[in-house]
């Protein structure tokens, strides 16, 4: 099966540089997502990771440790407009048709 | 095509009483998903479609819950006997068939509260 854990809160400050980790566990790996979700609206895709290593996209970078099962999503130049939930999602074993979640990180922005 | 939407945004609805969900997705997806979230929680895989072929459902899914794509196109979400249990988000999602263009689009959701 598939098992995610990711921190259930954080918090920073405005203009700060954030870590958001995310440890899986899966039966097969067809790579890791993290999404974006704020707070009653959908969730919206951030990255996409396959291959071991960072990957940057303008202030959000999203790395992937294959070995460690283990990723992180990196926010930079940290903005209010950031406070949100993070979540960490793997493909389910079955392939690619389902999205397995994380809890979500819920992260809050400070002035 | 301005995304996947959902239909109704809310419902309210008493313990015991039938509701139905639309989702339409971004027209030329034909993946359709079903997911749950509850308060805190990542949203909870429920059923897929690829075209108009339910290919999984989750054990989540009881026999109360049914989904339908009729036409590879719009979906239905059908819940029978509602239980206080079953409020919750109920979000759709859809997705091209290509590799590359996996990213599964959400709509904004139905929040169901049963009373």
């Amino acid at each position: 099966g598939q098992n995610i854990d990711q921190p259930t809160e954080m918090t920073a400050t405005e203009g700060a540089i954030v870590q958001i980790n995310c440890t899986y566990q899966t039966s097969g790996f067809n790579g890791l997502f993290w999404y974006q979700q704020h707070a009653g609206e959908a969730p919206t895709f951030l990255s996409y990771n396959v291959l071991d290593g960072l990957e940057e996209k303008g202030r959000f970078s999203s790395f992937l440790s294959r070995s460690k099962g283990y990723s992180y999503l990196l926010l930079k130049e940290l903005q209010m407009k950031d406070s949100a939930s993070y979540l960490c999602a793997a493909p389910g074993n079955t392939g690619f048709q389902k999205l397995v979640f994380g809890t979500g990180t819920r992260l809050l922005v400070s002035p | 095509d301005t995304g996947v939407s959902q239909n109704p945004r809310h419902k309210i609805t008493k313990r015991g009483q039938n509701v139905t969900f639309r989702c339409d997705p971004i027209s030329e997806h034909n993946r359709l998903y079903w997911y749950r979230q509850t308060l805190g929680q990542g949203p909870e895989f429920l059923t897929y479609f690829q075209n108009e072929a339910q290919l999984e459902k989750s054990r989540l899914l009881s026999d109360r819950f049914s989904a339908e794509r009729p036409k590879g196109s719009f979906s239905t979400l059908e819940i029978q006997r509602t239980e206080q249990g079953d409020s919750a988000m109920y979000l759709c999602a859809s997705s091209t068939s290509g590799d590359i263009s996996y990213e599964q689009y959400f709509g904004p959701g139905t929040r169901l509260t049963v009373t």
